[in-house]
């Protein structure tokens, strides 16, 4: 079974700083994204990496910063935390042309 | 752009009657996937259903089918006989195929279903 880990369940963190977001995945896929998920804006698109060092901005990446050093692993990085940044984070990776697999998302408050 | 629209954020449906889902696309690619993923309470995302663009017969799996009209850009959900279990927020996505290289996932808003007994 595809198994994708985000290492933290909840997170609180306080305004102004530095928060990272981790993403594993075991089988080897091409493509990671990171998502946020919030009430009624379903899934927003932060960034997307199709491989080892690449990636690409999606459509909220403003306050979001990415890193893929290993093809496995995809660190989402909030530079300055603030309050609007408050939210589910979700991972998720795939091969190229199949469907994603989400890990079990990420609920960061920022205070 | 790429765009996908659900413009129902919520609907009701009786135990064993049939529902439809509906979604949008928008995409001037001739090459795209579509997807529709579930989200129960647990917070869970759960592949349903995969339309390739030139996929000429809609998708099928058990009791979930996707309309798909590539003239209208729409790939509607069609889920028959019901079961409590289904109840959840629904979520149509697409991926679009730069040549294998780069591969754009995007999602709509999603739509909570109810289905009352």
């Amino acid at each position: 079974d595809v198994k994708v880990t985000q290492s933290s369940r909840y997170l609180v963190k306080r305004t102004g700083e530095k928060v990272f977001l981790e993403c594993v995945q075991d089988m080897d896929h091409e493509n990671m994204f990171w998502y946020r998920q919030d009430p009624g804006l379903g899934l927003r698109l932060i960034y997307f990496s199709y491989d080892v060092k690449m990636k690409e901005k999606g459509d909220i990446p403003e306050g979001y910063s990415v890193s893929r050093e290993k093809k496995e692993r995809f660190s989402l990085i909030l530079e300055s935390a603030s309050t609007n940044q408050t939210s589910m984070y979700l991972c998720a990776s795939s091969l190229a042309v199949t469907e994603a697999f989400f890990g079990q998302g990420t609920r960061l408050t920022v205070v | 752009a790429q765009k996908i629209t659900q413009t129902q954020p919520g609907m009701f449906v009786q135990e064993k009657e049939a529902v439809t889902l509906d979604c949008t696309y928008d995409t001037s690619d001739q090459s795209y996937g579509l997807f529709w993923y579930k989200q129960p309470s647990s917070g869970e995302m759960i592949f349903l259903i995969y339309q390739g663009s030139y996929d000429e017969q809609n998708a099928t799996e058990g009791r979930y089918s996707l309309n798909f009209q590539k003239a209208r850009k729409s790939a509607n959900l069609v889920i028959s006989a019901s079961q409590l279990g289904d109840s959840a927020m629904y979520f149509c996505a697409m991926r679009e195929d730069y040549g294998g290289a780069t591969n754009k996932l995007i999602f709509g808003t999603g739509t909570l279903l109810a289905v009352q007994p």
